[in-house]
């Protein structure tokens, strides 16, 4: 299938494995971070975010964790499916040049062996 | 709904065509958005708007022209195509601006220009 990036980190899994995906971020003072999902050929799809006040966060097989001392931020992923192969990307929303934004990542492949 | 709708989904330009990509929203959003995409690397923000009638520049706006006539409706224009424009565009909507504010993003349309 299409990849969007051609030079992403690859992550690859064997089905029904945890799956870890990590991010690390520029912006000490971003507020808000988010976790797309990106299947081949299609838009970027909404995961789950945490605001800079938490540290963690559950979603339904999906876990969010956010460590603002190193600016890091990772995407868990519980028993991982062959439809989790996506590539993923994380967003943090501050003030840039051009207003306050979302800033994205270019992301990392997660491939899922069946 | 069906959500953010993009056209055409594949376009090839010759250097110097203009074109208009079309991007409409049925959820009433008040904040849309254009993104590019290019190999390894993160969304880029080109354009954006908050509502009717207001728009402003992102990252990457030159040689893109947008307008924001209806709630529904936010074209980007290319006024002279440059191999360099060649990318997959996302347009993106959402209820308003920052944390909280899902961005639904639509499927892209893949440009070339030649």
């Amino acid at each position: 299938g299409e990849n969007v990036g051609l030079h992403l980190p690859t992550l690859s899994v064997q089905e029904g494995d945890n799956s870890i995906i990590n991010c690390a971020y520029s912006n000490s003072a971003s507020d808000y971070f988010i976790w797309y999902k990106q299947e081949s050929g299609k838009g970027p799809q909404f995961i789950i975010d945490i605001r800079s006040n938490m540290d963690k966060r559950q979603g339904q097989r999906v876990t969010v964790l956010l460590n603002k001392t190193v600016k890091h931020l990772s995407l868990q992923i519980a028993a991982t499916q062959p439809g989790d192969s996506a590539v993923y990307f994380c967003a943090e929303n501050g003030w840039v040049e051009y207003g306050n934004k979302l800033v994205f990542g270019a992301g990392t492949i997660l491939r899922v062996k069946s | 709904n069906a959500g953010v709708t993009q056209t055409p989904k594949f376009q090839v330009l010759k250097t110097g065509q203009s074109m208009t990509l079309q991007c409409a929203q049925d959820m009433n959003h008040e904040y849309m958005s254009w993104y590019r995409q290019d190999p390894g690397m993160g969304l880029r923000l080109i354009h954006y708007s908050v509502g009717a009638g207001i728009t402003d520049q992102g990252e990457v706006p030159n040689g893109y022209n947008v307008s924001r006539s209806t709630t529904e409706d936010f074209p980007l224009r290319l006024l002279s195509a440059a191999p360099s424009q060649t990318s997959v565009y996302f347009c993106a909507s959402s209820q308003g601006l920052g944390g909280g504010n899902e961005q639904f993003f639509g499927p892209g349309t893949r440009l070339t220009v030649l």
